[in-house]
């Protein structure tokens, strides 16, 4: 079965900082790949997308960036850290339907 | 106008209720229709998934697709407190993107 892992699950970050957020997959290949922050009591925005290696979407202009260094590996990046990127930042994963199964979740606040 | 619309709520009903959750949405080029439970500090699950118009039951959960008035809704019968949680409804027209609602949140009372 497939499963999805993200880490850390918790981070605290001063303003100006860089962050590294990880989210890897098992149990398929070449799945599509979400990056998602949710801001408390909001919906989901979508900030990155990527159906394989090296081929990322975004959809959102901000201080945010993403990498696919491996096929079920996504990295979530910034140089510095806003205070307005505190959210809950979650990874999704997805084949040939639309279905997206998501991750545990990383709650980052930045002060 | 966003592309798909949800009360937020919170929706509190008494345990053993029915109850009726609601999204709307504006484009009608959306085929694919889902309902995801998310528990505080959780990531979303997915719970029922729904291609085109009609209805599709499982368990206590049902979804109903009516495209014509692009409305969609999720009934729980015999709702219990572990069913306290928020209830995002997301929906596509391509095989990449969901767009989402903003999501109910359910309080299911003792």
């Amino acid at each position: 079965s497939q499963t999805i892992h993200q880490w850390p699950a918790t981070l605290v970050q001063p303003v100006g900082s860089p962050l590294s957020l990880e989210c890897t997959v098992e149990g398929t290949s070449n799945p599509n790949l979400y990056w998602y922050r949710q801001a408390a009591g909001r919906g989901l925005q979508l900030l990155f997308y990527s159906v394989g290696i090296g081929q990322i979407s975004s959809e959102v202009p901000q201080n945010l960036s993403a990498s696919r260094p491996q096929d079920r590996q996504f990295i979530l990046s910034s140089k510095k850290l806003l205070l307005s990127d505190s959210g809950f930042y979650l990874c999704a994963w997805s084949t040939s339907s639309n279905e997206q199964f998501f991750g545990p979740g990383t709650r980052l606040t930045v002060l | 106008q966003k592309e798909v619309e949800q009360d937020p709520g919170p929706l509190s009903v008494p345990e053993g209720a029915i109850v009726s959750l609601n999204c709307t949405y504006s484009n009608s080029a959306f085929q694919y229709f889902m309902w995801y439970r998310q528990y505080s500090r959780k990531g979303p699950e997915l719970l029922m998934y729904t291609y085109s118009s009609g209805n599709k039951e499982d368990g206590r959960f049902t979804a109903q697709v009516d495209k014509s008035s692009k409305y969609i809704s999720l009934f729980i019968r015999d709702s219990q407190p572990s069913d306290s949680a928020t209830y995002l409804c997301a929906m596509s027209d391509s095989n990449y993107q969901l767009i989402w609602g903003a999501g109910t949140k359910l309080i299911i009372k003792p």
